[in-house]
């Protein structure tokens, strides 16, 4: 399976700011994307990111709020734009493989105050 | 829409216990079926998959097995260990016509397995 790495592990930022969190595979994947897990919560999906196209949002996920790039197949980026404390969560990203199934990164824990 | 549906939890079990965690769902077509593993403070990872009908998953002594019949992906374990302890995932795929691939979850079942 992909080894798949995520930047940074976790982070603590201010209402208002945005953070990019930054997500690398060691192999060339065609299908990336991102989750969200709230605390104590299951996964959400967010979006899958295309490469060479705009990403394609799940219902409650806007661009504006969630812009994701996809510039090769090894690596994407999710922003999270002008934070809330309700956007405290893990964020996770995954690639597509085999029969289906996906593989996380570690995820990114991020609390905003 | 397609759902996955876990018995609620925690389930808290005495090491070698026997573990049933139950999973159904509700899909369109003919989905794989996964149950994923996060321990604490880490991502998940993908404990074990079946992908056609009467397929049986197995990993680290944990099976499942797709009923078809029953919509159903029961996870089990023989003898639990404290190791074991973590929060799982029933998933399945989105093989529909739009063939995303996209996993849709359960809501998690968190295990505690006392010494």
């Amino acid at each position: 399976s992909a080894v798949i790495s995520q930047k940074p592990s976790r982070d603590i930022c201010q209402r208002g700011t945005s953070l990019t969190i930054q997500c690398q595979v060691d192999s060339q994947v065609t299908m990336m994307f991102w989750y969200r897990q709230q605390p104590g919560q299951s996964l959400t999906l967010i979006a899958t990111a295309n490469q060479g196209s705009e990403a394609t949002y799940e219902s409650g996920f806007v661009i504006d709020k969630f812009p994701i790039s996809r510039p090769n197949l090894t690596f994407s980026t999710l922003t999270v734009s002008n934070m809330s404390p309700e956007d405290s969560s893990i964020y996770l990203c995954s690639v597509g493989q085999g029969s289906y199934e996906q593989y996380f990164g570690p995820g990114t824990r991020l609390t905003v105050t | 829409g397609n759902s996955v549906t876990q018995m609620e939890g925690p389930v808290t079990l005495s090491e070698e216990a026997f573990l049933t965690i139950n999973c159904t769902y509700t899909a369109t077509g003919y989905p794989s079926l996964f149950w994923y593993v996060q321990y604490p403070g880490e991502g998940l990872q993908l404990l074990l998959k079946a992908t056609k009908a009467d397929d049986k998953g197995s990993n680290k002594g944990f099976e499942a097995t797709y009923r078809k019949e029953t919509t159903s992906f029961h996870l089990e374990k023989g003898s639990v260990q404290v190791s074991d302890s973590a929060v799982y995932f029933c998933a399945l795929s989105d093989r529909g016509s739009s063939n995303t691939g996209k996993l849709i979850f359960g809501q998690g079942t968190t295990l505690q397995v006392k010494p």
